[in-house]
């Protein structure tokens, strides 16, 4: 159990329909991030947020759209997604600052789009 | 920009044997991490390497970093077949905060 969470771990929606990953860091972090793992491809960096501020947006289609309440929850934004953004989805909470500043990862969405 | 290259990207051994993985990168950096990733499963952390020489070991995995050659080895010493999984390396640039990944090596232990 790696302290961070995600709901729902799977997901099949049409191109037209809109839904929302969450993910919750139990750990004290002030950093929260999106990946996606797609077949065959290395890990893609979509979104990074410190302190509730997006930092980071990784040349992300419009169609993803982050949002950070506070920096214990993280949510990913969906609509009007096309077949190709089928993946894993992945959040990741760390502690910037000295030292390792280890990414610490959920279990992932799986989202399938029809 | 900072590219991330391991190899191999698959590797089946037979139980009891040695072998290294190699993570190549490409401009200077001050964090190297492994991770592990069961099928179907999220990223698992298992190193991080923050200076050059550093040497870490957890059972039959044993992970170093020579910052001069920007190479990382994770070797697997008497591999078992629970040790079969994706293998990552990431990377931090020098003074920046992205983290990037390599492909990851497919790992897969024969008994």
């Amino acid at each position: 159990e790696t302290g961070v969470t995600q709901t729902p771990r799977h997901l099949v929606m049409g191109m037209t329909n809109k839904k929302s990953l969450k993910c919750e860091q139990h750990l004290g972090h002030n950093a929260m991030y999106w990946y996606k793992q797609s077949a065959k491809k290395p890990l893609e960096l979509m979104f990074v947020y410190n302190f509730k501020e997006q930092t980071e947006n990784n040349s992300v289609p419009s169609r993803f759209s982050p949002e950070c309440p506070n920096s214990s929850h993280l949510f990913l934004h969906l609509h009007t997604l096309q077949p190709e953004d089928s993946a894993l989805y992945l959040c990741a909470s760390s502690q910037k600052g000295q030292g390792a500043q280890t990414r610490y990862f959920g279990p992932g969405t799986r989202l399938t789009v029809l | 920009e900072l590219k991330v290259e391991q190899n191999p990207l698959f590797l089946s051994m037979q139980e009891g044997k040695n072998y290294t993985i190699y993570c190549n990168y490409s401009t200077t950096s001050d964090r190297l991490y492994w991770y592990r990733q069961d099928p179907g499963k999220s990223l698992e952390s298992l190193f991080v390497l923050l200076s050059n020489g550093a040497v870490k070991q957890e059972g039959r995995l044993m992970a170093s970093l020579d910052t001069k050659a920007r190479l990382s080895t994770l070797h697997i010493t008497a591999a078992v077949h629970d040790l079969s999984a994706t293998y990552f390396c990431a990377v931090v640039e020098e003074y920046g905060n992205k983290l990037v990944f390599g492909a990851g090596t497919i790992l897969r232990v024969k008994s």
